[in-house]
């Protein structure tokens, strides 16, 4: 099974509201990934979590908040966001490692956010 | 980090094959070619990846040049169904993370 799953599918926040968004995976990895995708846009990497330790935040603004409480789960809690941070969240996971196979990331469906 | 360039898109007639260039001419001799698609509004899918040889799997061929300064994913009956961005992506040996180019939309003409 190579499932990520991400919930909610769609999720639509004031710019005082508080929501999270979750992302779980049962193969086993412990490498965990945030990315933002903005319309007609690559995905942005915006965290990397390794063994459940935040091992990269890639300058993200302190309104994004990510937890990884164990292995298979990851959450981005979000607070007083801004319009502009209306887009498609994704979530992938991998095996640690250096490359080949173990580098293969698989991605979630996405939440698509937006911000009123 | 190695970067990778992509042309922005490409048309493809249905049945033919259709072959994505990728130029990573900063790539180092350790790190890893890999290709992804993202159709409409959902999850990037792996398709294939690459060091030094040439790959070939259910999905598509991966060809690798001897320099590993560039590629080419080679889907080798295009369906409707391979409308997507296709991204190729150089992994930073440093790290887990991939950082996505730009991407090549294709599509797939009837």
């Amino acid at each position: 099974d190579t499932e990520v799953t991400q919930t909610p599918k769609h999720l639509v926040m004031g710019m005082t509201n508080k929501k999270s968004l979750k992302c779980e995976q049962h193969m086993g990895h412990r490498a965990m990934y945030w990315y933002k995708q903005k319309a007609k846009k690559p995905p942005e990497l915006m965290f990397v979590y390794s063994y459940e330790k935040l091992s990269i935040n890639e300058s993200v603004p302190s309104r994004f908040s990510p937890e990884c409480p164990n292995s298979s789960l990851l959450n981005l809690h979000l607070h007083a966001l801004q319009p502009e941070d209306s887009a498609l969240y994704l979530c992938a996971s991998s095996e640690v490692g250096r490359g080949g196979s173990r580098g293969t990331q698989y991605f979630g469906p996405g939440t698509r956010l937006l911000v009123l | 980090d190695a970067k990778t360039t992509q042309p922005p898109s490409m048309d493809c007639a249905e049945g033919r094959a259709a072959n994505l260039p990728c130029n990573h001419s900063t790539i180092s001799g350790n790190e890893y070619v890999y290709w992804y698609r993202q159709i409409h509004s959902q999850g990037p899918q792996y398709i294939i990846h690459g060091l030094k040889n040439n790959e070939t799997n259910e999905m598509a061929s991966l060809i690798i040049t001897e320099d590993r300064k560039s590629s080419t994913l080679i889907l080798p009956h295009a369906t409707l169904r391979d409308t997507a961005v296709y991204y190729c992506i150089v992994r930073v040996i440093s790290g887990n993370q991939f950082y996505f180019g730009t991407g090549t939309s294709l599509t797939v003409i009837p």
